[in-house]
């Protein structure tokens, strides 16, 4: 499998301003997505970060919004960009490992509370 | 459309066996995961089926039946630590994103 970090783990945010999550694979990954997942909810991708291109958005999500980079194959970042009290979520990195089959891993996750 | 239903909740006791189903309809068909949730955690991979059968590991095994867009869950010898939540996704292509299920809450009791 592959090992997957994020930071921050969690943060408390105000209204209005924003947070920039970390996600550093120990091997290069075909794919990187980020996932939401809001309490008691299933998980919800919001985006596919694509090396150096911008990244491909669900219906729902824009990029104004939820900026992601992916420099290289092994990092991304996403930004929550003028936060509102409903950004209050989980938000997860995922990569999709060709070399296992196509077997799909989570990162841990970041807790989001925007106040 | 992508369409995937599991059951909400489930109750089994410690050292019994449970069965989670999984039945989905998606347009194209590239694997279908389970995955293991404990609350407040980030979903742990469990398994990955792409062709029709059962796959064994461990304690837990998967079955596939892509004719019946069907797959289950089988979790043996059931520990509390097994109290968690499962996720059914599949995948519709090769470059396509998972599309979950809502989750199965288990409940292992004593």
């Amino acid at each position: 499998s592959a090992v997957i970090s994020q930071k921050p783990s969690r943060d408390i945010c105000q209204r209005g301003t924003s947070l920039t999550i970390q996600c550093q694979v120990d091997s290069q990954v075909t794919m990187m997505f980020w996932y939401r997942q809001q309490p008691g909810q299933s998980l919800t991708l919001i985006a596919t970060a694509n090396q150096g291109s911008e990244a491909t958005y669900e219906s729902g999500f824009v990029i104004d919004k939820f900026p992601i980079s992916r420099p290289n194959l092994t990092f991304s970042t996403l930004t929550v960009s003028n936060m509102s009290p409903e950004d209050s979520s989980i938000y997860l990195c995922s990569v999709l490992v060709v070399a296992r089959r196509g077997e799909q891993y989570f990162g841990p996750g970041t807790r989001l509370t925007v106040t | 459309g992508q369409n995937i239903d599991q059951p909400t909740e489930m109750t089994a006791t410690e050292g019994a066996i449970v069965q989670i189903n999984c039945t989905y309809q998606t347009s194209g068909f590239n694997g279908l995961f389970w995955y293991q949730q404990h609350a407040g955690e980030a979903p742990t991979f469990l398994s990955y089926n792409v062709l029709d059968g059962l796959e064994e590991k461990g304690r837990f095994s998967s079955f596939l039946s892509r004719s019946k867009g069907y797959s289950y869950l089988l979790l043996k010898e059931l520990q509390m630590k097994d109290s968690a939540s499962y996720l059914c996704a599949v995948r519709a292509s090769t470059a396509s994103k998972l599309t979950f299920g809502t989750g199965t809450r288990l409940q292992v009791t004593l």
